[in-house]
């Protein structure tokens, strides 16, 4: 089955500064590949995605990049602000193939003000 | 992730007490899961549903039991057989295996 690893497990950055979280996939099947924001004691919330057939998919401060021959892909936020300390969570599907998700473990971001 | 709703918002159960926890949605998707998750943890997949009147288990079944009489309900029963359930349970659907909607979650106590 698939297995989805993500770092770092913690990650500080000065205000203004970029913050970047890799994951790795392991099933070359997967080809739908979502970031999801939780801050503390509320639900996941989707930020970003980005599917196989786009190497690079950008939204405002928010990028995500995919190499799909390395099986990688990565989260990218630029002029990091203390409103976006909370974990990430990267995760890989199947998609419409019918796959569950598979999240990785997240990454705890603190920007420092 | 308004049309996911999770009831109740907190539950305190007694050993050897079955609850059961609310889980309806209004987005019309066929896809629903349920995942725990423990502090400062991940999410581990419990159960889920593709269609109605079908499940599958997902890492972490043992001790849990679910029901998919409607697609707009997945209840999930943390039975006593589970010892160990104090945690965050959050609710999800999806919509063709893709992007996940997640209702605002349960957290329960065991007493």
């Amino acid at each position: 089955g698939e297995n989805v690893e993500q770092h770092p497990s913690t990650l500080s950055v000065q205000e203004g500064d970029s913050a970047v979280i890799k994951c790795t996939y392991s099933d070359s099947a997967s080809n739908y590949f979502p970031w999801y924001k939780q801050e503390l004691g509320k639900r996941p919330q989707l930020i970003i995605d980005i599917r196989s057939n786009v190497g690079e998919k950008k939204d405002q401060r928010i990028a995500v990049t995919l190499n799909k021959t390395a099986k990688h892909f990565s989260l990218h936020i630029t002029e990091t602000q203390p409103e976006d300390s909370a974990v990430y969570f990267c995760a890989a599907s199947r998609g419409i193939s019918g796959q569950n998700f598979v999240f990785g473990p997240g990454t705890r971001l603190s920007v420092l003000p | 992730d308004g049309g996911i709703t999770q009831s109740p918002k907190y539950l305190f159960r007694k050993e050897g007490q079955n609850v059961t926890l609310s889980c309806e949605q209004n987005l019309n998707h066929d896809a629903m899961y349920w995942y725990r998750q423990d502090p400062g943890q991940g999410l581990r997949l419990i159960y889920y549903s593709q269609i109605v009147n079908d499940f599958q288990k997902g890492d972490i079944a043992e001790g849990y039991s679910v029901s998919r009489e409607k697609k707009e309900s997945f209840p999930l029963t943390v039975t006593s057989a589970q010892k160990n359930p104090t945690a965050f349970y959050l609710c999800a659907s999806s919509i063709r295996g893709e992007v996940q909607f997640f209702g605002p979650g349960t957290r329960l106590t065991v007493l």
